[in-house]
């Protein structure tokens, strides 16, 4: 088993929708959480940087994290086309500050 | 600002042919990683460097080498290239500590 899990969908949600993206992981030490997006043939980029519990806003996303479920999310509102990417979360702590990533979850928003 | 900037953006190899992947960071970051990243696979650390003068290896590291030239690049070296090596490759840099990492835009590499 993956120290971080993620489906890799793919997620077809239609434009306008909220989408919710998520990811599970095993090591109670991790604190420091990060989600990426992805497009197509591009590198990974910075989306969310979350330390501990809690939720922290950014525009139209919304990262989460439940560490007593070790289950965090990003929610994206009012969803458009170009959302349409691979989301990769990754997380870092308990003395290893190399960041672990998920596999990735492509999401298609439809017009 | 570049951020990260990988050389070259595109390669194709002949199996046993040795190359270089280049990878240079201006953001004055201490730590520097090379993934590898294969469909359904996820981003796998193949090396990192915490900091100039040091590399350690990550979770695939066989039949690769690295060099940490000095704090702004970290070059990844294929010494005899094997068509399982045929992947998309990611440079990265971070400040250190628990800090988010910043990526490159790959390197599509086939080995045929």
């Amino acid at each position: 088993q993956k120290e971080v899990e993620q489906d890799p969908g793919p997620l077809s949600v239609p434009e306008g929708a909220i989408v919710s993206l998520n990811c599970t992981y095993s090591n109670s030490a991790f604190q420091y959480f990060m989600w990426y997006r992805q497009y197509s043939r591009k590198g990974p980029e910075l989306l969310m940087y979350t330390y501990s519990s809690g939720n922290k806003e950014d525009g139209r996303f919304t990262a989460q994290v439940d560490k007593s479920s070790k289950y965090i999310s990003l929610f994206i509102r009012d969803s458009q086309p170009s959302d349409s990417a691979t989301y990769l979360c990754a997380m870092s702590g308990g003395g290893s500050y190399i960041p672990t990533f998920g596999r990735g979850t492509s999401l298609i928003v439809h017009p | 600002n570049a951020g990260v900037t990988q050389t070259p953006k595109f390669q194709v190899l002949k199996t046993g042919q040795s190359m270089t992947l280049q990878c240079a960071q201006d953001m004055n970051h201490n730590s520097m990683y090379w993934y590898r990243q294969d469909p359904g696979m996820g981003l796998r650390l193949i090396y990192y460097s915490a900091s100039e003068g040091t590399t350690d290896k990550g979770e695939v590291p066989n039949g690769y080498n690295v060099s940490r030239l000095n704090k702004r690049e970290f070059s990844l070296r294929l010494e005899s290239a094997a068509p399982s090596q045929t992947s998309v490759y990611f440079c990265a840099s971070s400040g250190g500590g628990n800090t988010e990492a910043f990526f490159g835009q790959g390197t599509r590499l086939t080995v045929v």
